[in-house]
C-alpha cells in the first residue's frame, strides 16, 4: 500500500483558500487518490477521489500532476465549519481488494 | 435517505463483560464495514461484508471479535470478552455495490466503547 505523508495541522483564516498537500511517492499504477473529511465525533466523510489532473466538485478541488507522486486538496473560502480533520488516502478501489488506510490525518483549524 | 446508524452511541462496560454493537447501513448498500480508532491511534479496518458474507476479516484483531451480517442487512460486531485494550471508537460504514463507488464510504457516527 502506497504511504501517504501530509501536514498534521494547518491554521486558516475564515475566507481563505486552504491547500493541503498529501504526498505519496510510491503510489501504483491502479491506484486513486481519495480523501476524506472528519468533524469531532462524527465519522469520516467522503469529500473527493481523483486519479489524475484535476477534479471538482462542490466541496473541493482535487489537483493531481502528471507524476501522481503528490496531490493537492484545495477549499476554496473556507469557514469555521470547515475545521475537521482531512484524510488524503492510496489505494484501488477498482481491481484491487485492499481496504481504505486512513493516516494521522491534517487538522486544519478555520478562525474568524 | 436515511445514513449509516449505529447503536449505542456509547456503552460503558466492565473487563470481561460483553458487548454488542449494531450498525444498519444505507438501504441498498451491499457493502458494510468495520472500523475501530483506539485512543491516540488511527482509524482500523477491521472487515468488509458483501452482502451476508465476510469479503476481508483481515484486521480483526484475535477471535474475541464476531462480526456477523444475517440477511445481508444489518451487522453486529460482539466483543466479549471485552479487554481494556478494546476501548475506543467503532466505525461502520457502507457502499454500493459497485467496485468504482468502493472507497466512497459513507460512515455512520460511531460507537464509542469504554472497557473500564
Amino acid at each position: 500500500l502506497a504511504k501517504t505523508t501530509q501536514p498534521i495541522s494547518m491554521d486558516s483564516y475564515e475566507g481563505q483558500e486552504v491547500n493541503i498537500t498529501c504526498s505519496h511517492n510510491n503510489i501504483a499504477t491502479n491506484d486513486y487518490i481519495t480523501w476524506y473529511q472528519q468533524f469531532p465525533s462524527q465519522g469520516p466523510r467522503f469529500i473527493i477521489q481523483g486519479y489524475k489532473t484535476k477534479v471538482t466538485n462542490e466541496v473541493a478541488s482535487l489537483f493531481i500532476p502528471a507524476d501522481r507522486k503528490s496531490s493537492t486538496l484545495s477549499l476554496p473560502r473556507v469557514s469555521l465549519s470547515d475545521t475537521a480533520v482531512y484524510y488524503c488516502l492510496v489505494g484501488d478501489p477498482i481491481s484491487g481488494n485492499t481496504p481504505l488506510v486512513f493516516g494521522k490525518g491534517t487538522r486544519l483549524s478555520v478562525i474568524a | 435517505e436515511a445514513g449509516v446508524t449505529q447503536f449505542p452511541s456509547h456503552s460503558v462496560i466492565e473487563k470481561g463483560q460483553t458487548v454488542t454493537l449494531r450498525c444498519d447501513p444505507i438501504s441498498g448498500h451491499d457493502n458494510l464495514y468495520w472500523y475501530r480508532r483506539v485512543m491516540g491511534k488511527e482509524i482500523k479496518f477491521l472487515l468488509h461484508f458483501v452482502k451476508e458474507s465476510k469479503q476481508d476479516e483481515s484486521g480483526m484483531p484475535n477471535n474475541r471479535f464476531l462480526a456477523e451480517r444475517t440477511g445481508g442487512t444489518y451487522s453486529t460486531l460482539k466483543v466479549q470478552p471485552a479487554e481494556l485494550e478494546d476501548s475506543g471508537v467503532y466505525f461502520c460504514a457502507s457502499s454500493q455495490a459497485e467496485t468504482w463507488n468502493r472507497y466512497e464510504q459513507y460512515f455512520g457516527p460511531g460507537t464509542r466503547l469504554t472497557v473500564t
